[in-house]
């Protein structure tokens, strides 16, 4: 079955630092994979997704992903981080059985200190 | 551009109660999606529609009834509301597979 994890609950980083939410996969064939945000008493934004093609993808808010095949890993990152990045992130990946699903991980929360 | 528009924002029922929670999207999208997101689980999917006339069971069904009504709307309905219920529902729609999902803001429903 297809799985996605994310191993942090809580990730503190400080405002201009370099900042990583980890996400690893687990799918049969080539993976979909997705990253959203969530603020609070907010729906999900969608941030980017890898679907095929270069490994690192930019996004919105100048937030990129690198995808590692042989590490089945999909690692959000953020080269100088805000205190406006604070907030939930999740990873997903598409269900292979139905291409309309989308399977989220648990979920991580960013917090950014001035 | 209101996007998915979900009523109503808060709920509160008890338990046996029913109800129906009501989501609407103006982005002629094909599919929509009901989730239900719950602390430490991320989202798990209820129903989905992946076009008008169809609907299919996601995760966890149980306890719940959808409706697709037309292209823009997707109901989900609580026929006997119990205390696992209790949660934060949110609606979702994209133009097609592998196209990100759009999502509502949300429904918090308790069930007391």
């Amino acid at each position: 079955a297809q799985s996605v994890a994310q191993p942090e609950d809580q990730v503190n980083v400080a405002e201009g630092n370099p900042l990583t939410v980890k996400c690893t996969y687990s799918v049969s064939g080539n993976p979909y994979l997705f990253w959203y945000v969530q603020y609070p008493n907010r729906g999900l934004q969608f941030l980017l997704k890898y679907i095929t093609g270069d490994n690192l993808v930019k996004g919105s808010y100048g937030f990129e992903a690198e995808f590692n095949k042989s590490q089945t890993s999909f690692h959000l990152k953020k080269p100088s981080a805000l205190v406006s990045d604070s907030a939930l992130y999740f990873c997903a990946v598409r269900d292979i059985d139905s291409s309309y699903k989308l399977i989220f991980g648990s979920g991580t929360r960013l917090l950014v200190r001035p | 551009n209101a996007g998915v528009t979900q009523t109503p924002k808060f709920q509160v029922l008890k338990t046996g109660q029913s109800m129906t929670l009501q989501c609407a999207q103006d982005m002629n999208h094909n599919s929509m999606y009901w989730y239900r997101q719950d602390p430490g689980m991320g989202l798990r999917l209820i129903y989905y529609s992946a076009s008008e006339g169809t609907t299919d069971k996601g995760e966890v069904p149980n306890g719940y009834n959808v409706s697709r009504l037309n292209k823009r709307e997707f109901s989900l309905r609580l026929e006997s509301a119990a205390p696992s219920q209790t949660s934060v529902y949110f609606c979702a729609s994209t133009p097609g597979e592998n196209s990100p999902l759009h999502f509502g803001n949300g429904t918090r429903l308790t069930v007391t």
